[in-house]
């Protein structure tokens, strides 16, 4: 399976700063066929479910604030929330679609500080 | 609505049996690849178990293959989870989300349940 390694566990910014959360996978993600990076970031709140925000590692999903941001290729991505707001609390998990086995990082869990 | 509803959870002895539901509405179910994922208490996020529209493919995360069968009925917009040999590792809240597949390839799973909770518990 491909290990998805998250950086950093938690973090907590400043409302109105940036907030950087990292993404790592132990092999590429990127399709050759489609030149698309098979990686997703997914919002958690608690007590919901999780919520998709990017996919192919760079598209916002339909309704996401453009605070938010993916990017990175191959084995290494971000997502960054540009101007942090206090409803942006929450755990972000990055997650791969590539293999058959689809794995989630552990989970970044973001804070106001 | 695009809307997604499991139901089933419930608490089962190690060794039991449970089967989840999830019922689906709102959009064409008979188009999409599903997914069961799941949330152990306090825990990270873990993918179960995905199914293709028709059926054809079906893979299965390590950690339940041959004690999960996943299946699906497109007459009735349902998808199914069916866990046998229940260990107290499989304590979780269970998703079903829909696998959004366009022209260009995945793209993530964009519409989820919210969740069924199954406690394996003597």
């Amino acid at each position: 399976d491909i290990v998805m390694t998250q950086s950093p566990d938690s973090l907590a910014v400043s409302l109105g700063e940036r907030a950087t959360i990292n993404c790592k996978s132990s092999q590429s993600v990127l399709y050759s066929s489609t030149n698309k990076n098979y990686l997703a970031w997914y919002q958690q709140k608690p007590g919901q479910p999780p919520k998709l925000l990017v996919y192919w590692a760079s598209i916002r999903e339909s309704g996401v604030p453009d605070r938010f941001s993916g990017g990175g290729s191959g084995t290494d991505f971000t997502l960054t929330i540009s101007s942090l707001q206090a409803e942006d609390v929450a755990v972000y998990y990055c997650q791969q679609y590539y293999s058959r086995g689809i794995t989630f990082g552990q989970g970044t869990r973001l804070e106001i500080k | 609505e695009v809307q997604l509803v499991e139901s089933g959870g419930g608490l089962v002895k190690p060794g039991g049996s449970l089967r989840l539901s999830c019922a689906a509405s709102g959009f064409s179910f008979s188009s999409y690849t599903m997914d069961w994922v799941r949330q152990a208490p306090g825990k990270g996020l873990e993918w179960v178990s995905s199914i293709s529209s028709s059926s054809n493919f079906i893979h299965y995360a390590d950690s339940v293959k041959g004690r999960f069968t996943i299946s699906r009925d497109n007459a009735k917009n349902s998808l199914y989870l069916h866990m046998d040999s229940l260990r107290a590792e499989d304590t979780a809240v269970y998703y079903c989300a829909r696998r959004q597949i366009s022209a260009a390839g995945t793209r993530g799973m964009d519409v989820w349940g919210q969740g069924t909770t199954v406690t394996v518990s003597s």
